[in-house]
């Protein structure tokens, strides 16, 4: 079975802090992808790659960045963190781009930011 | 522009009932990827079924089926005597292409509460 695991379930920081958040997947799945969830909207997509080092902004990249320096790690970071990222952010991976299977997902990472 | 539509924020319903959730998509594309997906309370999400365009066949796995109909641009998904682990949030998600690369879009989930 495909396991993605988000380094965090709950975390807690304070407004304009830097805040990384960690996914890693162990089935050599070249696309990762961050998502956040809230309540009302469903899943928005942050930001997606498909290869290491490479990224291309999602719906709605603006506050957040990331990184995939390893093929099974991708990371997202907050880099001056607000209120308003207060959320549920879900990883997922999947196999490369032409393939039709599933995006698999991990457990999540519910952020509070005070 | 992909769009996906899950007009039932949330639907309740007694153990053994019948209940369908409903999805409508819009897309350009001629060829595309549907998927339902359950997140329960704990919080992860499980993939239950992919059906692509070319395929309108309706699909049951147990309790669950569902209704791939291109006409109506829905795929509507069927739990058949309904119990409380059903209860979970179900996201439609629709596959796009956006800057040639393939990316999900989600409806904005419904929510089921089966009660005992």
């Amino acid at each position: 079975d495909v396991k993605v695991t988000q380094s965090s379930r709950y975390l807690v920081k304070r407004t304009g802090e830097k805040v990384f958040l960690e996914c890693v997947q162990d089935m050599d799945h070249e696309n990762m992808f961050w998502y956040r969830q809230d309540p009302g909207l469903g899943l928005r997509l942050i930001y997606f790659s498909y290869d290491v080092k490479m990224k291309e902004k999602g719906d709605i990249p603006e506050g957040y960045s990331v990184s995939r320096e390893k093929k099974e790690r991708f990371s997202l970071i907050l880099e001056s963190a607000s209120t308003n990222q207060t959320s549920m952010y879900l990883c997922a991976s999947k196999p490369g781009q032409y393939s039709n299977q599933p995006q698999h997902f991990g457990d999540g990472t519910r952020l509070s930011i005070l | 522009a992909q769009k996906v539509t899950q007009a039932q924020t949330e639907i309740s319903v007694v153990e053994k009932e019948d209940v369908t959730l409903d999805c409508v998509y819009e897309t350009r594309d001629t060829t595309y990827y549907l998927f339902w997906y359950k997140q329960p309370p704990s919080g992860e999400l499980v993939f239950l079924i992919r059906r692509n365009s070319f395929d309108e066949q309706n699909e049951i796995s147990g309790r669950y089926s569902w209704n791939f109909q291109k006409s109506t641009s829905s795929f509507n998904f069927t739990i058949t005597a309904s119990q409380v682990v059903d209860s979970a949030v179900y996201f439609c998600a629709l596959r796009a292409v956006w800057s040639g690369y393939s990316t999900l879009t989600f409806g904005k989930g419904t929510m089921l509460l089966v009660s005992p």
